[in-house]
């Protein structure tokens, strides 16, 4: 089993719609929680990163992080054609140099 | 702040060549990693560095690989001989350590022939 599981999607939405990006984990010990976006040829950009439980929002993007189940989510509201990328969800033991990735998601969202 | 930098950004070489490539990490920022993202595998670590002494090299695939980090703004990845399986782009990344994420360059695409 990996530490981290993401579905690859791909996940294609109508402009405007609301997205939900999940990720769930094997590892109690992780504490820190990123998602990066990655844009065709570039390197992943960090968009979002919390510790420990709880939401954290940013404009249009809110990180849910939920450790009794072991799963975080990234949700995007009215989503822009914009945030057309992949999405990679990583995670850190308290070490913090350590850090495990998920495959990512793909997103297309359609004008 | 200019980010992580990577040269080259594409690199096309023959099966059996000498690839060489380059990193520059965030001024300040004590760790730095090297990864290989693949569709098929997605994002593999390499190797890491911590004051640019190598700390895990458990990911580097085989002997071909080698990295190295003269000093602390400065870092090198071999491969050598090169294969065509070692197609993939290749990722520098640095943090500061403690809670603080990874900075990632734009890579390296490599294509082996």
């Amino acid at each position: 089993q990996k530490e981290v599981e993401q579905d690859p999607g791909p996940l294609s939405v109508p402009e405007g719609a609301i997205v939900s990006l999940n990720c769930t984990y094997s590892n109690s010990a992780f504490q820190y929680f990123m998602w990066y976006r990655q844009y065709s040829r570039k390197g992943p950009e960090l968009l979002m990163y919390t510790y420990s439980s709880g939401n954290k929002e940013d404009g249009r993007f809110t990180a849910q992080v939920d450790k009794s189940s072991k799963y975080i989510s990234l949700f995007i509201r009215d989503s822009q054609p914009s945030d057309s990328a992949t999405y990679l969800c990583a995670m850190s033991a308290d070490t913090g140099n350590q850090f495990y990735f998920g495959t990512g998601t793909s997103l297309t969202v359609i004008p | 702040d200019a980010g992580v930098i990577q040269s080259p950004r594409h690199e096309v070489t023959e099966m059996g060549q000498e690839v060489t490539l380059r990193c520059k990490p965030i001024s300040g920022h004590d760790y730095l990693f090297w990864y290989r993202q693949t569709m098929m595998r997605g994002l593999e670590l390499l190797i890491y560095f911590n004051n640019n002494v190598p700390i895990d090299d458990s990911g580097m695939p085989e002997d071909r690989f080698s990295a190295k980090m003269p000093n602390a703004s400065f870092s090198t990845l071999k491969i050598q001989p090169s294969e065509p399986r070692d197609s993939a782009v290749y990722f520098c990344a640095s943090t500061p350590g403690g809670l603080s994420p990874l900075h990632f360059g734009n890579g390296t695409r490599l294509t082996v022939t």
